[in-house]
């Protein structure tokens, strides 16, 4: 079984400070993550993704995700946040060896991101 | 087309009465996924399929529900009877089977039972 935690409801940053969205997950094989941005009204956007390689992932928009094995996280990060940041935010995760899902993403619950000017 | 599109964007509909919402994927994608996302919920599996095998039903939430996909491309979600509860985004998305099958979204179809 696979899942993803997202501890967070709402982050608020001000504008120009760093914003790190968290994201935790559980699979019982190696995984692959992914983060989603919905704009207001909007379908899902995606972001970036881990599949292998280096731990720190570079995506659209300037944001970039970090895994980390041990702590079994893929927090979000933008060194510098912006108003039009502001959304809603998903990480989502599939277990590379679970034949019985196939491209089936568990998602987390979201988190609302609110930059303030 | 360039990106996932659906119909339509919203519906508005009385409760009782069936509903289609129409998903067409990016040309070239051969896995497809249907969502629902309520008022401030996240994402809730429905139902996905995969090339010319079986679709995996298991986040249908009744036997109301059911979807279709023609020609291995469109596909139609149609929700029998509806309820009030029924109301929600429907989201769809589709991806390669090959890969690491990051998914891409339409802009969803909004519908409310009244």
């Amino acid at each position: 079984a696979q899942s993803v935690a997202q501890p967070e409801d709402q982050v608020n940053v001000a504008e120009g400070n760093p914003l790190t969205v968290k994201c935790t997950y559980s699979v019982s094989g190696n995984p692959y993550l992914f983060w989603y941005v919905q704009y207001p009204n909007r379908g899902l956007q995606f972001l970036l993704k881990y599949i292998t390689g280096d731990n720190l992932v570079k995506g659209s928009y300037g944001f970039e995700a970090e895994f980390n094995k041990s702590q079994t996280s893929f927090h979000l990060k933008k060194p510098s946040a912006l108003v039009s940041d502001s959304a809603l935010y998903f990480c989502a995760v599939r277990d590379i060896r679970a034949t019985d899902s196939w491209g089936k993403l568990q998602f987390g619950a979201g988190t609302q991101v609110v930059v303030t000017p | 087309g360039a990106g996932v599109s659906q119909s339509p964007s919203n519906k508005v509909t009385e409760k009782g009465k069936d509903v289609e919402l129409r998903c067409d994927p990016i040309s070239g994608h051969t896995a497809l996924y249907w969502y629902r996302q309520s008022l401030g919920q996240g994402l809730e599996f429905l139902i996905y399929f995969q090339g010319n095998s079986a679709p995996d039903k298991s986040g249908l939430p009744s036997d109301r529900f059911s979807a279709e996909r023609t020609g291995g491309s469109v596909s139609t979600l149609t929700i029998q009877r509806t309820q009030q509860e029924d109301s929600a985004v429907y989201l769809c998305a589709s991806s390669f089977i090959q890969g690491s099958h990051e998914q891409y979204f339409g802009p969803g179809t909004r519908l409310t039972v009244t």
